[in-house]
């Protein structure tokens, strides 16, 4: 059984990071066959994936475009988790987060979920 | 980037039939299978359905699904109280770098 548990501050200030990461149980995030993904759900923009990291040999990262120019997706293979890093965080931004399992096109697992709000 | 277009809302009495449709393109749902998810207020989302029509052990078989083309539907037969929760539709979109689409979500309500 996969499991994904989530830590990471739940306010963050404006054009501050935003940094969170989720620890991995039941899987590796070096699996061949899994990808790792960052997702986020708010009242104006619903549920919106951000992006994924996963290794086929090598490692690969993909993201949304909207948020393309500030977010960083890492692996960490010696504790077996991945974090998330949002730069320059907006009122915009404030949304529950959620890591989640791509078990082979269907994201199967999901991590708590983690709400964030962007306030001085 | 695009998202899959769901009505906002559907409701039914306990019994009824109810039937949600989730739109995209052909970049997306015309060419990955489609997967659905349940969510209950403040849980994350639940795989309902995968691969179109496909259900997880532990789904009722009152839940079913379907593809055509560039849209897909969840049906629910014999609804019951406990359905009542936020559906979403998600595929996989081939544009770009590849990316996943979600639906608008639909809140079902039984009356």
């Amino acid at each position: 059984q996969v499991q994904l548990q989530q830590s990471g501050p739940g306010l963050v200030k404006p054009s501050q990071t935003l940094s969170l990461t989720c620890a991995i149980s039941g899987d590796s995030v070096s699996s061949n066959s899994a990808a790792w993904n960052w997702i986020r759900q708010s009242p104006s923009r619903g549920l919106e994936w951000l992006g994924r990291t996963y290794f086929r040999s090598k490692w690969y990262n993909h993201y949304a475009v909207s948020v393309k120019s500030r977010i960083t997706i890492k692996p960490d293979t010696s504790r077996n988790q991945f974090s998330l890093q949002l730069d320059s965080m907006t009122p915009d931004d404030t949304a529950v987060y959620y890591c989640a399992r791509d078990g082979g096109y269907l994201i199967d697992y999901w991590g708590q979920g983690t709400r964030v709000t962007v306030s001085s | 980037q695009s998202v899959l277009t769901q009505p906002p809302s559907a409701s039914g009495t306990p019994g009824q039939r109810v039937t949600i449709s989730c739109s995209g393109s052909s970049s997306n749902i015309g060419k990955n299978t489609v997967n659905w998810y349940q969510q209950l207020p403040g849980t994350a989302p639940k795989v309902l359905m995968y691969s179109n029509s496909q259900r997880p052990s532990g789904v009722p078989d009152r839940f079913s699904g379907s593809k055509s083309g560039t849209s897909a539907s969840l049906a629910i037969s014999g609804l019951q109280s406990e359905d009542e929760a936020d559906y979403y539709c998600a595929a996989w979109d081939d544009s770009l770098n590849g990316f996943l689409v979600f639906g608008t979500g639909t809140k079902v309500t039984v009356l």
